[in-house]
């Protein structure tokens, strides 16, 4: 079966630099989320979209947006990027939130490093 | 906002054998869902298990169940005949039922490191 995508698998940054992070969510999936884990931390939740329209925002730095397009893969930009912000980054997807069946499934992670 | 805790930075269990991973949980909502998620080394974050609070019948996937006390706000996973690719991370995760308009992220525990022996 699909699963959710993610683009790249690596990143490394500068400090003071921009990363632009890439989601493809599971086919017929209209709602992706964001979430940031930290080194030895649990998953956080940046933000997420439903049917391209943001639906809730949790610590999402303001250096920091995103968007979901019209094929329903989403972008995570990050700009004047800081060591701290080097983590595990993944996407999840899932169906309306609404319906009965609205398990969260996560892509494999983006790892980005900040140096 | 809500809060899940699980109490056990790490439990080992030897193969073959059950062990039970702890998480409680806080909120003054009735209607949620409970998931457990486990993340081997890979990194890769895999569903292992799902409850609605509303449901009161414990679920069950193979050789995972659960053992949901609403009440008591607890949430335990029960991994049976115990595997060596059961080690990993376990992570239990609340999430608001839609109706409550809280948002529909997923919160999280600060997770159980499980080893298992062979």
């Amino acid at each position: 079966a699909a699963g959710v995508i993610q683009s790249p698998r690596h990143l490394i940054k500068e400090k003071r630099e921009t990363a632009t992070l890439k989601c493809y969510p599971i086919p017929r999936h209209d709602t992706v989320y964001w979430y940031q884990q930290g080194p030895g931390q649990d998953p956080q939740f940046l933000i997420s979209f439903y049917e391209k329209m943001q639906s809730d925002k949790g610590s999402i730095p303001d250096r920091f947006s995103a968007q979901q397009f019209s094929d329903y893969h989403s972008e995570l930009n990050m700009s004047s990027l800081e060591l701290g912000d080097s983590a595990l980054y993944f996407c999840a997807s899932s169906l309306d939130p609404t319906s009965g069946r609205n398990e969260q499934f996560f892509g494999p992670g983006t790892r980005l490093t900040v140096l | 906002a809500q809060t899940v805790t699980q109490s056990q930075p790490e439990m080992s269990v030897q193969e073959a054998e059950t062990v039970t991973l702890s998480c409680t949980y806080d909120t003054s909502e009735s209607d949620y869902y409970l998931f457990w998620y486990k993340q081997p080394p890979s990194r890769q974050m895999i569903l292992v298990i799902r409850q609605e609070a509303y449901k009161q019948q414990n679920a069950t996937e193979n050789r995972f169940s659960v053992n949901f006390q609403k009440a008591a706000k607890s949430f335990s996973l029960k991994i049976s005949d115990s595997q060596l690719g059961d080690a990993a991370m376990y992570f239990c995760a609340y999430r608001s039922a839609p109706y409550n308009n809280a948002g529909n992220m997923l919160t999280f525990g600060g997770g159980t490191r499980l080893m298992v022996k062979p």
